[in-house]
């Protein structure tokens, strides 16, 4: 069965402290994994589109990295308005299908 | 360039009833899909329509069900509506179909009672 996890569920970080989030995925063959922020109230913006191992695109404090079976969203010396839930998301070969992870919420102290 | 409409933003009815929300997607964008958010489930995917045609659809009863007109504005219908059935209803569309970023619109806050 197709399956996204993200880890951890919350995570707490000073402003400045930089931290990796992770997304893991099984599925029969990918065909893209996509990270959103979603803040509340909001629907989910669209950040990233990662097709294949080795992969890896930036933007700002943002970086996110693929392997065969995870991905990494790395957060270089955030800020408070880097506060947000973070969402996975991966799109199989076989179907066109969005499976998404749970999210984590991060939360930059000032 | 206009976002991701839904209307309306809030919603309240009671269980039983029916209900049914709107989706203006971002002009030039034929793909139209639909989500259920909840706290416990996090977001599940109902359907996607593209040119008026739906394309995939998710687990869900068939108490869900959608159409797309041809201006590419979508609407989602929920009939003999349940406790359950309260979440944050999103809309996102694309320019092609699910293999491309999704513009995610507000949401619906349907909370049924």
């Amino acid at each position: 069965e197709d399956q996204v996890t993200q880890s951890p569920e919350a995570l707490r970080l000073q402003e400045g402290e930089s931290s990796s989030l992770n997304c893991s995925y099984t599925v029969s063959g990918l065909r893209g994994l996509f990270w959103y922020r979603q803040d509340p109230g909001k629907g989910p913006e669209f950040l990233f589109t990662l097709y294949s191992a080795g992969e890896e695109k930036e933007k700002e404090r943002l970086k996110a990295t693929l392997t065969k079976k995870e991905s990494f969203l790395h957060i270089t010396a955030p800020k408070p308005e880097d506060s947000a839930t973070y969402l996975c998301a991966v799109q199989a070969d076989s179907n066109y299908q969005l499976i998404w992870g749970a999210g984590t919420k991060l939360i930059i102290k000032p | 360039k206009a976002g991701v409409t839904q209307t309306p933003r809030y919603l309240i009815k009671t269980r039983g009833q029916q209900v049914t929300l709107s989706c203006s997607p971002i002009s030039g964008h034929r793909s139209v899909s639909w989500y259920q958010q909840t706290p416990g489930q996090g977001l599940q995917f109902l359907f996607e329509y593209f040119s008026e045609t739906q394309r995939n659809k998710g687990n869900f009863p068939g108490r869900f069900s959608g159409r797309q007109f041809s201006n590419s504005r979508s609407e989602m219908n929920v009939s003999t509506l349940e406790l359950g059935d309260s979440a944050l209803y999103l809309c996102a569309s694309s320019y092609g179909q699910l293999y491309n970023e999704q513009f995610f619109g507000p949401g619906t806050r349907l909370t049924v009672l």
